[in-house]
């Protein structure tokens, strides 16, 4: 079955880095891209950006932009996201998820997320 | 950016009773939406897409509809495991993608 897994929780210090893994199983890599959303404590849900493993390209939200990477390895089916200069607020669970994608003459979007990764939790403190 | 705005933010509905929940964008998003529950401690689950599709697996009580800037989800007769928060999302125009901020399905 179709399935991501993804690296355990961490705590990290303010101004510190993280890398998150999500490993995939069950579909043709390739043909999909992964998506990254994050769940602060008891709020909703929060698009970051994503990647098309089909040929490396990456949007991210402007939010983020600069601050995180996400990266994907074909060879193993594993997608990251690692951010950097963490804040306390960057406190939350991260979410990787299959994106479907729509194929356009140049270029490729993402449309929904099926199926999900279990999260991992990243706490920022001091 | 699409601002999603979900209404009501906390639907309170008996087992059996029909759940009918709704999702407005700031401009039209066609019928580029998605459904996801997410129940607590669990990731979010698929529900529907383009507006109205169901995904795999998902139950014939859920229904989507609507198209251009409002859109519904109705569950037509609640069973227990439907006690859940609900998101939607647009994929029409990005970045980003965006999400309501969600409506709680609790137990009345």
């Amino acid at each position: 079955q179709v399935q991501l897994v993804q690296s355990g929780a961490e705590v990290k210090k303010t101004g510190a880095s993280v890398k998150v893994s999500c490993k995939a199983s069950g579909y043709k890599f390739t043909s999909y891209g992964i998506s990254w959303v994050r769940q602060a404590p008891g709020q909703g849900l929060e698009w970051m950006g994503w990647i098309s493993a089909h040929n490396s390209n990456t949007n991210y939200a402007q939010k983020f932009q600069g601050r995180v990477l996400m990266t994907t390895d074909t060879s193993t089916s594993t997608a990251y996201m690692e951010m950097r200069s963490l804040r306390f607020d960057d406190t939350a669970v991260y979410y990787c998820a299959r994106t479907d994608v729509a194929l356009g003459m140049y270029t490729i979007s993402p449309k929904w997320f099926d199926p999900w990764g279990q999260g991992t939790l990243v706490t920022v403190s001091s | 950016e699409i601002v999603m705005t979900q209404s009501p933010a906390t639907l309170s509905v008996s087992p059996g009773e029909r759940a009918t929940l709704s999702c407005r964008a700031s401009q039209s998003v066609s019928n580029n939406l998605a459904w996801y529950q997410q129940k607590p401690g669990q990731a979010p689950r698929l529900l529907i897409s383009g507006a109205s599709t169901r995904a795999t697996g998902i139950p014939a009580r859920f229904s989507g509809s609507g198209s251009g800037t409002e859109f519904t989800l109705t569950i037509s007769s609640l069973q227990s495991e439907d006690f859940a928060v609900y998101y939607c999302q647009q994929y029409n125009d990005w970045p980003p993608l965006t999400f309501g901020g969600g409506t709680k399905v609790e137990i009345k």
